[in-house]
C-alpha cells in the first residue's frame, strides 16, 4: 500500500531563517506531487506542483521554492522565512489510473514564524 | 475557468439527524468531483469521487455523494450524523482533461460541519 510522509511535524522558526520541509512518497512510482498551504484552518493554497524528477511548476510566486531531487521526494524550501510563510503545509500525490485521480494528502507540517 | 463553490461556511446538524454538505462547480467539460474530510492538525482524507457512471456515489464512513450534471452540483449526504463526524468538509473538481495540468485539483474553502450530540 502507499503511505505518504511529511517531516517534520511541527517546525517554529525565526523571520529571515531558511526552511526545508521533505515529503516522500512510498509504495508507487511517478507520481505526481504537490504541495499546499492552508492558512486559519480552511482554504487550501497550491503552491508548486511536479509530474517529474526535475520538472517543478509553480502556482503562485512568493518566497517559496520546490525541489524533486528522486521520483518520490518533494521538498519545499525557503532562503529568508517571512512572517506571512507560517500555516499548514501539505504534500499530496496522485497517479494516472483507470477510474480516477484522487490526491492523497501527508500529515503536514505546521509552521509557526516569529 | 475551474471554481468550486461551498456557500455555506458552516453546518450543524444534531446527531442522529441527516446532513447535508452544499458543493457547486463550474469547468468546462466533464467534471471530476471529489470529497475529502480534514480533522484538526491531520492532513486531508479522501471520502468519495464522481468520474462517470452512477449520480449517487457511496463513499467511506456512509457518506454519499450526488452529481447532479443540470444544476452542476455535487451534495455531500449522511442519513444519520454522528459526532465524530464533526471536521471540515472540502469539495475539489477538475475538469477530466486537466492531467496535461498536472492533475491540479481546484478546492472549495471548505464547510465546517458541527454535529451535537
Amino acid at each position: 500500500s502507499q503511505t505518504i510522509h511529511q517531516w517534520p511535524a511541527t517546525l517554529v522558526q525565526p523571520v529571515g531563517s531558511p526552511l526545508s520541509l521533505e515529503c516522500t512518497v512510498e509504495g508507487t512510482s511517478n507520481p505526481n506531487l504537490y504541495w499546499y498551504r492552508q492558512a486559519a484552518g480552511r482554504g487550501l493554497q497550491l503552491l508548486f506542483y511536479s509530474v517529474g524528477i526535475g520538472q517543478i511548476s509553480s502556482e503562485v510566486p512568493q518566497n517559496l521554492s520546490a525541489s524533486r531531487p528522486q521520483d518520490r521526494q518533494f521538498i519545499l524550501s525557503s532562503k529568508k522565512l517571512l512572517l506571512s510563510d507560517s500555516g499548514f503545509y501539505l504534500c499530496a500525490w496522485s497517479v494516472r489510473a483507470q477510474g480516477g485521480h484522487e490526491q492523497f494528502f501527508g500529515p503536514g507540517t505546521r509552521l509557526t514564524v516569529l | 475557468a475551474q471554481s468550486v463553490a461551498q456557500p455555506e461556511d458552516q453546518v450543524k446538524v444534531a446527531e442522529g439527524n441527516p446532513l447535508t454538505v452544499k458543493c457547486t462547480y463550474s469547468v468546462s467539460g466533464n467534471p471530476y468531483l471529489f470529497w475529502y474530510v480534514q480533522y484538526p492538525n491531520r492532513g486531508l482524507q479522501f471520502l468519495l469521487k464522481y468520474i462517470t457512471g452512477d449520480n449517487l456515489v457511496k463513499g467511506s464512513y456512509g457518506f454519499e455523494a450526488e452529481f447532479n450534471k443540470s444544476q452542476t452540483s455535487f451534495h455531500l449526504k449522511k442519513p444519520s450524523a454522528l459526532v465524530s463526524d464533526s471536521a471540515l468538509y472540502f469539495c475539489a473538481v477538475r475538469a477530466s482533461w486537466g492531467w496535461g495540468q498536472g492533475g491540479k485539483l481546484i478546492f472549495g474553502q471548505g464547510t465546517e460541519l458541527s454535529v451535537k450530540p
